[in-house]
């Protein structure tokens, strides 16, 4: 059984598209998060949703959009892909975001390749 | 603010030797610590936690962490290192007030390698 789920694994696309990401967590958690990760490793949270609620949006371009249609799901919508976007996104869940339950579990990333 | 420190990039050593990972926090409350591991093309898998308690955590695969507050570190440790555990680990903090919405800082990771 997987925990967090994320597709496509792998993303090859133009400069210019338009691509979504989806991410799924079967755990029951309230609060969903995702992360970049970029060429030197380094992790920086994008954005968290508790309860299909935004409650974190980092300094991130508005060409990202999250979208939460359930608590289960979390999706992240590319606009305009510009090369500086070539990174591993990682979507992760947790139980919720103040408390001590709050252990984040990460899916397996997504690998995008901008050219 | 909060931050997470991992002053090495590189840790090496041998297979059957204690290893231990550094990691030093910045936070304005009580810190929540967290270890997670990163396989070569894989997900961060969870590792362990200090929430509060007992200072020695012990957590997956043999590992252990150590909260010391008045040094503001959270070192991962392991008894007798396997080749198995060549990855790259990733400290995390995030202050225990509501405010920070569940933000976690991480540190830049350290890659270990066991030489068999």
């Amino acid at each position: 059984d997987t925990a967090v789920s994320q597709t496509p694994k792998y993303l090859v696309t133009q400069m210019g598209n338009d691509k979504s990401i989806k991410c799924e967590q079967n755990l029951g958690h309230d609060t969903m998060y995702w992360y970049k990760q970029d060429s030197k490793k380094f992790l920086k949270i994008m954005f968290s949703y508790n309860n299909k609620e935004l409650i974190i949006n980092e300094t991130v371009p508005n060409r990202f959009s999250p979208k939460s249609p359930d608590k289960a799901h979390l999706n992240l919508h590319i606009n305009s892909l510009e090369l500086g976007d070539s990174a591993v996104y990682f979507c992760a869940s947790s139980q919720d975001f103040s408390g001590r339950l709050e252990t984040q579990y990460f899916g397996p990333g997504t690998r995008l390749l901008v050219l | 603010a909060q931050s997470v420190a991992q002053p090495e990039d590189q840790v090496n050593v041998a297979e059957g030797n204690p290893l231990t990972v550094k990691c030093t926090y910045s936070v304005s409350g009580n810190p929540y610590l967290f270890w997670y591991v990163q396989y070569p093309n894989r997900g961060l898998q969870f590792l362990l936690k200090y929430i509060t308690g007992d200072n020695l955590v012990k957590g997956s695969y043999g590992f252990e962490a150590e909260f010391n507050k008045s040094q503001t570190s959270f070192h991962l440790k392991k008894p007798s290192a396997l080749v198995s555990d060549s990855a790259l680990y990733f400290c995390a903090v995030r202050d225990s007030g509501g405010s920070t919405l569940g933000r976690l800082y991480f540190g830049r990771g350290t890659q270990l390698t066991v030489w068999p």
